[in-house]
């Protein structure tokens, strides 16, 4: 249970154009997902967290207007890159906490998408 | 904000031998301590996890430890096998009364040598 599907896995794009990745949470309601960014042979950076109904929180040095987030369900989650260059080109992983209970659930990830950016 | 350190960034050991991954975190409010494993491309996989009401947590050849008086926490991998060469990355959840942010630490680059 507790599974985030993650789409797409893997795209290219022409500089100057926008991705969309979406993260949906097949069975469990995902009030909150955060976005990470990983670059090869680094570590997961957090780049913003999404509520349901409400505007995302971004981390310093994350550019909101290039990274849009939208979380207009309980069950769906979207990242678009505008504007992409190819310093954008990373791995974007989302996740989800499973559950309210502190002491049940932990996190569960999508499986990632692969941007690249030519 | 918390800040995860991870030690060391590279592990070589023998197989059979024992691996040790430390972190350490600067929240103290942080009440959940995770360890994923990850392979390139791949999604990062929870192996253990332990809260701060404990103080260790021991899964097969895998183990945690946290000392929240520190403020570290460790990874004990016993009778290494090839299959346990990865990247394995510690993180931190820093709120107390919801699942809040995840940090991570930098990762370890473990490889174990037959």
């Amino acid at each position: 249970g507790a599974v985030v599907s993650q789409h797409p896995s893997w795209v290219i794009c022409k500089s100057g154009t926008s991705v969309k990745i979406e993260c949906r949470s097949l069975d469990f309601q995902a009030t909150t997902m955060f976005w990470y960014r990983q670059f090869p042979k680094q570590s997961l950076m957090l780049m913003a967290t999404s509520n349901e109904g409400s505007k995302a929180t971004y981390e310093q040095g994350v550019e909101k207007d290039k990274f849009l987030i939208n979380h207009a369900s309980l069950t769906l989650s979207t990242l678009t890159v505008t504007s992409a260059h190819p310093e954008d080109s990373s791995f974007y992983i989302c996740s989800a906490p499973r559950g309210q209970d502190s002491f049940v659930g932990g996190y569960t990830f999508g499986s990632g998408t692969r941007l690249t950016v030519v | 904000g918390e800040n995860v350190e991870q030690h060391p960034s590279t592990l070589s050991v023998q197989e059979g031998d024992s691996a040790v991954i430390k972190c350490t975190y600067s929240d103290s409010a942080s009440n959940y301590f995770p360890w994923y494993k990850q392979e390139l491309g791949k999604r990062p996989q929870l192996i253990i996890d332990i809260r701060s009401n404990v103080g260790e947590k021991k899964d097969q050849r895998i183990a945690v430890t946290l000392n929240k008086t520190a403020k570290h926490f460790s990874l004990h991998i016993t009778e290494t096998q090839p299959e346990d060469s990865a990247v394995y990355f510690c993180a931190a959840s820093a709120s107390p009364d919801s699942w809040g942010k995840l940090q991570f630490g930098a990762g370890t680059q473990v490889v174990v040598t037959p």
